[in-house]
């Protein structure tokens, strides 16, 4: 059964810090996985979507990796500002096309 | 273009009763998944809709049903109502079966 953990849960760090988001799952099996942003009592906006057979993705400030070998996923973000405070989530896609979350990382970038 | 849309957006609802929620997919795909976050949680999936049919489906019980009409937007129904369903259902549309979700504002669900 495929599992997905991300660690850690929350993270408060200054502006204008780089950061890394670790996501990891337990079946090297995946199809995809994408990335999401969540704002409170919000829905999820989609970030950066990695495909089984790619490394990397980026977008803006955004870089996402994928070692499928290992079950890894990292997400960076460069220079974080006060915007980018929300909650995110990485999910991976099996190969029946169920879409697994992690539990989420609750960010705070501060002035 | 149009993103997808959801409603009710919160809604109310008693021990027993039914509900049913409403997804509008994003123009031009024909895939839909549902989803139930519980606060603090990552969203759990329902079951998802390729085409009319469900084609995947979560560890909910058959309370939990749904529908996809040929225009490719959804329904979610929950019978007999019971205080855990208590959640934030989330919509989601693609291009495919695998593809790129994007997903809705949520319908915020209290069972009371």
């Amino acid at each position: 059964k495929q599992e997905v953990t991300q660690i850690p849960a929350a993270l408060s760090v200054p502006e204008g810090e780089n950061l890394v988001l670790n996501c990891s799952f337990t079946d090297s099996a995946i199809y995809n996985l994408q990335w999401f942003r969540q704002d409170p009592g919000k829905g999820l906006t989609s970030l950066l979507l990695i495909q089984s057979s790619q490394r990397e993705q980026t977008s803006g400030r955004l870089n996402a990796s994928l070692d499928k070998s290992s079950g890894r996923s990292t997400l960076y973000i460069a220079a974080s500002q006060p915007g980018d405070s929300a909650t995110y989530l990485c999910a991976v896609r099996d190969n029946t096309d169920k879409l697994i979350f992690g539990t989420g990382t609750r960010l705070q970038v501060f002035p | 273009e149009t993103g997808v849309t959801q409603s009710p957006t919160h809604l109310i609802k008693t021990r027993g009763q039914q509900v049913t929620l409403r997804c509008s997919s994003q123009s031009g795909h024909n895939t839909v998944s549902w989803y139930q976050q519980a606060l603090g949680q990552g969203p759990q999936f329902i079951f998802q809709y390729y085409r009319e049919e469900e084609n995947g489906r979560g560890n909910f019980p058959p309370r939990f049903s749904g529908l996809q009409f040929p225009n490719y937007s959804s329904e979610l129904n929950v019978n007999a109502l019971e205080l855990d369903d208590s959640a934030l259902y989330l919509c989601a549309s693609s291009l495919d079966q695998a593809g790129e979700l994007f997903f809705g504002e949520g319908s915020r669900l209290t069972v009371l």
